[in-house]
């Protein structure tokens, strides 16, 4: 059974603080790894897409990562308005479903 | 670009009532289509997914079901709606072809009173 876990599952940084998130994944075939991130109340905003170990992708502070087991969400120097939960999610090998399956997130909280 | 709509925002019903949600993409043809649901703290689970009009699947056996009556259209219902359904519905898109992330709705409150 294809599964994405997340840790820690709440953080709290100081700005300026630099973090990283974890998201390990065991699913048969990995065909793509996301980040997405959620605000309250609101639906995912896709960040990245990641599809080979080795591979990296930026966006301001935050800057993806991704291992044979493993992705990490990387924030340097955050800001107050990077505080939402990030998600992480992996699509497997199959015929077709081509559904994500997901980790129950982290709760990122950014103190002034 | 593509965009995708879904409603109503928040929703509140009474236990045994019926339930439709409806979910619609614009600025593609021949998306796949999902329904997840999000309880509080956790992660998004996949109720049920589509890859063309009238073809529906099913990830987890419940008191929902889902139809697909036009290519953009993806509709969550329920006959009777249980206390155990509330929680938050997100809809959302991937291109049929190809491998690429999925683009979420803005999701639905559901809350059965």
């Amino acid at each position: 059974e294809d599964q994405v876990t997340q840790s820690p599952e709440a953080l709290r940084l100081q700005e300026g603080e630099s973090s990283s998130l974890n998201c390990s994944y065991t699913v048969s075939g990995l065909r793509g790894l996301f980040w997405y991130r959620q605000d309250p109340g609101k639906g995912p905003e896709f960040l990245f897409t990641l599809y080979s170990a080795g591979e990296e992708k930026e966006k301001e502070r935050l800057k993806a990562t991704l291992t044979k087991k493993e992705s990490f969400l990387h924030i340097t120097a955050p800001k107050p308005e990077d505080s939402a939960t990030y998600l992480c999610a992996a699509r497997a090998l199959d015929t077709g479903r081509r559904a994500l399956t997901f980790g129950s997130g982290t709760r990122l909280q950014v103190q002034p | 670009s593509q965009t995708i709509h879904q409603w109503p925002a928040t929703l509140v019903q009474p236990v045994g009532s019926p339930l439709s949600l409806e979910c619609t993409v614009e600025g593609t043809s021949n998306p796949n289509l999902y329904w997840y649901r999000q309880a509080a703290g956790r992660g998004l689970q996949l109720l049920f997914y589509s890859v063309g009009i009238g073809q529906i699947s099913s990830e987890v056996p419940q008191n929902l079901s889902a139809s697909r009556p036009q290519d953009r259209q993806f509709i969550l219902s329920s006959k009777k709606l249980l206390l155990s359904d509330s929680g938050f519905y997100l809809c959302a898109w991937s291109p049929g072809t190809g491998n690429t992330e999925a683009f979420f709705g803005q999701g639905t409150r559901l809350t059965v009173v």
